[in-house]
């Protein structure tokens, strides 16, 4: 079936790096790409997305950049600071209610 | 969490019992959604709603049915509990298919 893959399942990075996790699809119809953040005890939230026709997008700290032709788009963070520690969560969306979810990126930064 | 609650926030019930999970929604969003968070796997759909009394099924469905007879209110409910039904259960809705989902604040359920 469709899936998505994400990795790595654990970041650590002090304060300050940058944090890095990719993701790649298999259903080459998807088209929109969001990010979710979920801090402990709470339910997901969208950070940032991207729609197939765009290759990158920036929010501040967050960027994502989007290659189709390879099937896979990655998540940005610079400047990271201890708040930014949560699991972050990609997925791959045809619409129709058809979204499939990374496993999840366990994210620590170090202070 | 954008207008969404979701009842009870935790559960504990025995094999075999049905349970009822409900989430409510102020923002009058058309599609709502229920999902499943395990460790290893995301967020899975069970359900969704895309209308009053509209629903169909989504990736891991058995065990599971909904109902939705008010745009604000959609239930989940396990007819009869089994252990491997023990999860954190998401509600989450949206205004256009296409566009992002929000969630609620997940209800915590153990199945002993």
């Amino acid at each position: 079936g469709e899936n998505v893959e994400q990795h790595p399942s654990t970041l650590s990075v002090q304060e300050g790096d940058s944090a890095v996790i990719k993701c790649t699809y298999s259903d080459s119809a998807s088209n929109y790409f969001p990010w979710y953040k979920q801090e402990l005890g709470k339910g997901p939230q969208l950070i940032i997305d991207i729609r197939s026709n765009v290759g990158e997008k920036k929010d501040q700290r967050i960027a994502v950049t989007l290659n189709k032709t390879a099937k896979h788009f990655s998540l940005h963070i610079t400047e990271t600071q201890p708040e930014d520690s949560a699991v972050y969560f990609c997925a791959a969306s045809t619409g129709g209610f058809k979204t499939i979810f990374g496993a999840g990126t366990r994210l620590f930064v170090k202070a | 969490d954008a207008g969404i609650t979701q009842s009870p926030r935790h559960k504990v019930t025995e094999t075999g019992t049905p349970v009822t999970l409900r989430c409510h929604q102020t923002e009058n969003h058309r599609y709502m959604y229920w999902y499943r968070q395990d460790p290893g796997h995301g967020l899975r759909l069970i359900h969704y709603s895309y209308g009053v009394k509209d629903t169909d099924k989504g990736e891991v469905s058995d065990g599971y049915s909904v109902s939705r007879s008010k745009t604000e209110d959609f239930l989940l409910t396990l007819e009869s509990a089994t252990s491997s039904q023990t999860s954190v259960y998401f509600c989450a809705i949206s205004d256009n298919q296409v566009d992002e989902q929000y969630f609620g604040p997940g209800t915590r359920l153990t199945v002993t």
